[in-house]
């Protein structure tokens, strides 16, 4: 069973301050996205990686994708209270499904 | 461009009674559906996927039912809810050919009472 953890689980920062969320699975998959929502709303598609050690730039936040394309990273650079949101990583599962990650929930204070 | 749209938004069904969610999506044809359900805060399960019209694929076994009538039209049943079954149920749809963009409805908060 194809399993995507992700880590940490909460997150409560200060404006300024840099963060990562990690996107860790034991399975190799061919892409990984990743999306933030916001509460009340579908989840809106931030980007995708889809080749081993690819790094992606999003104005503040850089994307990267393990080597093994058995993980993935988001670095976000200087925090906002926008950025405020559930973060989750997604890969897909064979035969057009997805596999979601279990969610890191973030929260920058003015 | 692509519009998806679910309604209700929200819904309030006592235990035992019928629910029919519907998904529609504008500007696209032939697209991957799925419907999925999502527990506050958390993750998202995949409940159904459907590649064409009529074609349905279960991930879940559960009182839950869907149906593709038409190509960008998917509605998600159930002839008699249970009380687990709350939660935000979301539709979203993917390009035919492609994993690698999925795209969200807004979502319908169920709360079974």
């Amino acid at each position: 069973t194809q399993l995507l953890e992700q880590s940490p689980q909460f997150l409560s920062i200060q404006e300024g301050e840099n963060l990562t969320v990690y996107c860790n699975s034991s399975s190799v998959f061919s892409s990984l996205q990743w999306y933030r929502q916001e509460p009340g709303e579908g989840p809106v598609l931030l980007v995708t990686v889809v080749t081993g050690g690819e790094v992606k730039k999003l104005k503040r936040l850089t994307f990267q994708f393990g080597d093994a394309r058995k993980d993935s990273s988001l670095h976000i650079t200087a925090a906002q209270p926008g950025d405020t949101g559930l973060y989750l990583c997604a890969g897909d599962g064979g035969t057009y499904k997805y596999i979601f990650g279990t969610g890191t929930r973030l929260k920058v204070l003015a | 461009s692509q519009t998806i749209h679910q309604w209700p938004a929200t819904l309030v069904q006592p235990v035992g009674s019928p629910l029919s969610l519907e998904c529609t999506v504008e500007g696209t044809s032939n697209p991957n559906l799925y419907w999925y359900r999502q527990a506050a805060g958390r993750g998202l399960q995949l409940l159904f996927y459907s590649v064409g019209i009529g074609q349905i694929s279960s991930e879940v076994p559960q009182n839950l039912s869907a149906s593709r009538p038409q190509d960008r039209q998917f509605i998600l049943s159930s002839k008699k809810l249970l009380l687990s079954d709350s939660g935000f149920y979301l539709c979203a749809w993917t390009p035919g050919q492609t994993l690698y963009e999925q795209y969200f409805g807004p979502g319908t908060r169920l709360t079974v009472t």
